[in-house]
C-alpha cells in the first residue's frame, strides 16, 4: 500500500493569487494523479503528472492554470494559478501502486 | 472507459447486511471493478477489488456475475460507522487513475 499526504490541509486564499498543493507519497509508485472535488459531488481527474515531462490534463484542464511538477517518483505538486471564487474546492492527490489507487486527505482551497 | 451507474442514496441500520450494485455494462476484457469508500473531508479510501466470480477480504466481499456486466459490494453488518459515500470504478489496471468517477452511493446507517 501507500500512503499519501498533502500540504496544506487547507487554506484561503485572495483572488488574483497562486497556490502550490504538495503531494508526498510514502513509496514509490507508479503513476501519479491530481483530482478536484466540489463539496458533496464526485471526483474529477484534473490531470495525469508525470515524471520528468509535462503533466496530461484532461478535458477542460489547462497547464497555464494548472502547473504540475512531478520530480520524482513519491513526490508531485500542483498549482492552482491566478485564483478565483470558482476555483474554490477539495484538491486530491492519488498514486498508483501495484495496480491499486491510493488517495491523499485532500486540500481544501477557499477563494475569496 | 466503462461508465458506471449506482444508486444514488441507500439507508440501512446497524448491524444488517448492506448490498451495493453497480452497473457497469460497457465493461472492457481486461478492465478490473474497484470499489472505494469515501468519508467527508477525507480522499477516497480502497475496498475491493476484482475481476470475476467472489473477491473477499476483511472489511467486504465483491460479487462479480459471470458477464461482468454488473458487480455487488456486500458489507457485512455495518455500524454508524460505514456511514460515507461508495464509488465503484471500472478500468483497466495499466490505466489505474483514469477511471472514470460516478456519482458514488451515499450509504447512511442508522441506530
Amino acid at each position: 500500500s501507500a500512503v499519501i499526504s498533502q500540504k496544506p490541509s487547507r487554506d484561503i486564499c485572495q483572488r488574483g493569487t497562486s497556490l502550490t498543493i504538495q503531494c508526498q507519497v510514502d513509496s514509490q509508485v507508479t503513476m501519479m494523479f491530481w483530482y478536484r472535488q466540489q463539496p458533496g459531488q464526485s471526483l474529477t481527474l484534473i490531470a495525469t503528472a508525470n515524471q520528468g515531462s509535462e503533466a496530461t490534463y484532461e478535458s477542460g484542464f489547462v497547464i497555464d492554470k494548472f502547473p504540475i511538477s512531478r520530480p520524482n517518483l513519491t513526490f508531485s505538486t500542483l498549482t492552482v494559478s491566478n485564483m478565483s471564487p470558482e476555483d474554490s474546492s477539495i484538491y486530491l492527490c492519488s498514486g498508483t501502486s501495484t495496480d491499486t489507487q491510493y488517495f491523499g486527505p485532500g486540500t481544501r482551497l477557499t477563494v475569496l | 472507459l466503462a461508465k458506471t451507474t449506482q444508486p444514488i442514496s441507500m439507508d440501512s441500520y446497524e448491524g444488517q447486511e448492506v448490498n451495493i450494485t453497480c452497473s457497469h455494462n460497457n465493461i472492457a476484457t481486461n478492465d478490473y471493478i474497484t470499489w472505494y469508500q469515501q468519508f467527508p473531508s477525507q480522499g477516497p479510501r480502497f475496498i475491493i477489488q476484482g475481476y470475476k466470480t467472489k473477491v473477499t477480504n476483511e472489511v467486504a466481499s465483491l460479487f462479480i456475475p459471470a458477464d461482468r456486466k454488473s458487480s455487488t459490494l456486500s458489507l457485512p453488518r455495518v455500524s454508524l460507522s460505514d456511514t460515507a459515500v461508495y464509488y465503484c470504478l471500472v478500468g483497466a489496471s495499466t490505466n489505474a487513475g483514469k477511471s472514470t468517477f460516478g456519482d458514488g452511493t451515499t450509504l447512511t446507517v442508522k441506530p
